[in-house]
């Protein structure tokens, strides 16, 4: 199972939105509304931000939001803060119990 | 306190063995899927293996199917995973995880990671 695309980089400045994008298949990210994503910060476990493609878990501030379509998947931050700055990763449930990530998307806040 | 805490990682040549641990503590262990994923070193995640909340299944990523085994004990809300003929690209950060409630396909409690450097 091959990995999903995401641009190795991303930023912008504080207040502004950015999109990273999260390119697969039609066997995952098209095939299934199952598309996630993780905000890694540096030295720690990812944490979950996005799940079924556009839901957010309890805690998650809505500035985070998420949408697909076709193969592509997107994570949208909205009002970038300092904090947001991380690793972000996409994941998608690929069918037979399968799963796969995306290599991972750097944002930095300018 | 929701925590998963892996433990067991180290140093192996390639070749041998090692079993990874991950005690579950705060959350209700029995009733989730549990998942391995791992990080090598500068790259992205990789998912390796998942087990059903009873135990019943088990599923494996192409890149270690046949080395790797998976395993769970409910009564001590503990995870395993027992890897054999380790080799130089098993290097990676190792985390034990948490499938969200059933159908969702996410992962929404991570362990911090079990460091695996396989080298002679």
């Amino acid at each position: 199972q091959s990995a999903l695309t995401q641009p190795p980089s991303a930023s912008g400045s504080p207040g502004q939105s950015v999109t990273i994008s999260c390119t697969g298949t039609s066997s995952d990210v098209g095939g299934y509304n199952y598309v996630s994503w993780y905000q890694q910060l540096p030295g720690k476990g990812p944490k979950l931000l996005i799940y079924e493609v556009s839901e957010r878990p309890s805690g998650v501030p809505d500035r985070f939001s998420g949408s697909k379509s076709g193969d592509t998947a997107s994570l949208t931050v909205s009002g970038l803060q300092a904090e947001d700055e991380a690793d972000y990763y996409c994941g998608s449930y690929a069918g037979s119990n399968n799963w796969v990530f995306g290599g991972g998307t750097k944002l930095t806040v300018l | 306190q929701v925590q998963l805490v892996e433990s067991g990682g180290g140093v192996v040549q390639p070749g041998r063995s090692l079993r990874l641990s991950c005690a579950a503590s705060g959350i209700t262990f029995s009733s989730h899927g549990m998942h391995w994923v791992r990080q090598a070193p500068g790259k992205g995640l990789e998912w390796v293996a998942v087990i059903w909340h009873d135990g019943g299944n088990k599923y494996y990523a192409e890149s270690v199917r046949g080395r790797c085994t998976i395993s769970r004990d409910n009564s001590k809300n503990t995870l395993y995973l027992q890897m054999n003929s380790l080799r130089a690209d098993d290097t990676a950060v190792y985390y034990c995880v948490r499938e969200a409630q059933l159908g969702t396909y996410a992962f929404d409690i991570w362990g911090q990671g079990a460091v695996v450097t396989v080298s002679s």
